[in-house]
């Protein structure tokens, strides 16, 4: 059982659409993650927060709009999507300092029309 | 520019035999290097973690070695069994400031353990 929880799993969005993917951590973590996987290509790091706090963004366009209300919960905010965003979004966590291994959630299959 | 690659995209391998899948890089000085397994529709799962002063680290039928000379990674399964069948994918672990570190994956090598 995964300590990471995605919603939804699969999601099926027009381009003028707006949506959210939710995040939901249970392993006490501080730090949470939004990756990119496209087929044959590897895991895109998005967004990192730390504490609540936005510590990278990859140069990712605006159209995706993190949020972290809390260290717990992370949510990726979608609007105006271009079909090369079809993907998989996985929501990783870990513990903040020195080198710790991340958990990942099973990921939101984002399909846009 | 900044490459991570390993080996091949799919290895066959006949259960019972070694499986040994290969992560090289370039262009980067990793302090940490970690590799994960992926089944087809979930995320990825941590399995090892070895650091640059490590030659080699086990857990159970699981080996990784790395080499900072060679800017080399081996990880091998022993014994290998069609349980393993998976999509392995290792990533390094460079420090990004501020007492963080990124991990940046390579594409995974997709294996097929064969009964």
């Amino acid at each position: 059982e995964t300590g990471v929880t995605q919603t939804p799993r699969h999601l099926v969005m027009g381009m003028t659409n707006k949506k959210s993917l939710k995040c939901e951590q249970h392993l006490g973590h501080n730090a949470m993650y939004w990756y990119k996987q496209s087929a044959k290509k590897p895991l895109e790091l998005m967004f990192v927060y730390n504490f609540k706090e936005q510590t990278e963004n990859n140069s990712v366009p605006s159209r995706f709009s993190p949020e972290c209300p809390n260290s717990s919960h992370l949510f990726l905010h979608l609007h105006t999507l271009q079909p090369e965003d079809s993907a998989l979004y996985l929501c990783a966590s870990s513990q903040v300092g020195g080198v710790q291994p991340q958990h990942f959630g099973d990921g939101t299959r984002l399909s846009i029309l | 520019s900044q490459k991570i690659e390993q080996n091949s995209e799919a290895l066959n391998i006949q259960e019972g035999k070694t499986a040994t899948l290969t992560c090289n890089y370039t262009n980067y000085s990793p302090a940490y290097l970690q590799w994960y397994r992926q089944d087809p529709g979930r995320g990825p799962v941590f399995l090892l973690l070895i650091r640059e002063n490590e030659k080699e680290k086990r857990k159970e039928r699981l080996k990784v070695t790395f080499d900072t000379t060679l800017k080399q990674s081996l990880f091998h399964i022993t014994a290998s069994q069609p349980a393993d069948s998976a999509t392995y994918l290792c990533a390094l672990e460079v420090y990004s400031g501020a007492g963080s570190y990124q991990l940046t994956f390579g594409k995974g090598t997709k294996l097929s353990v064969i009964p």
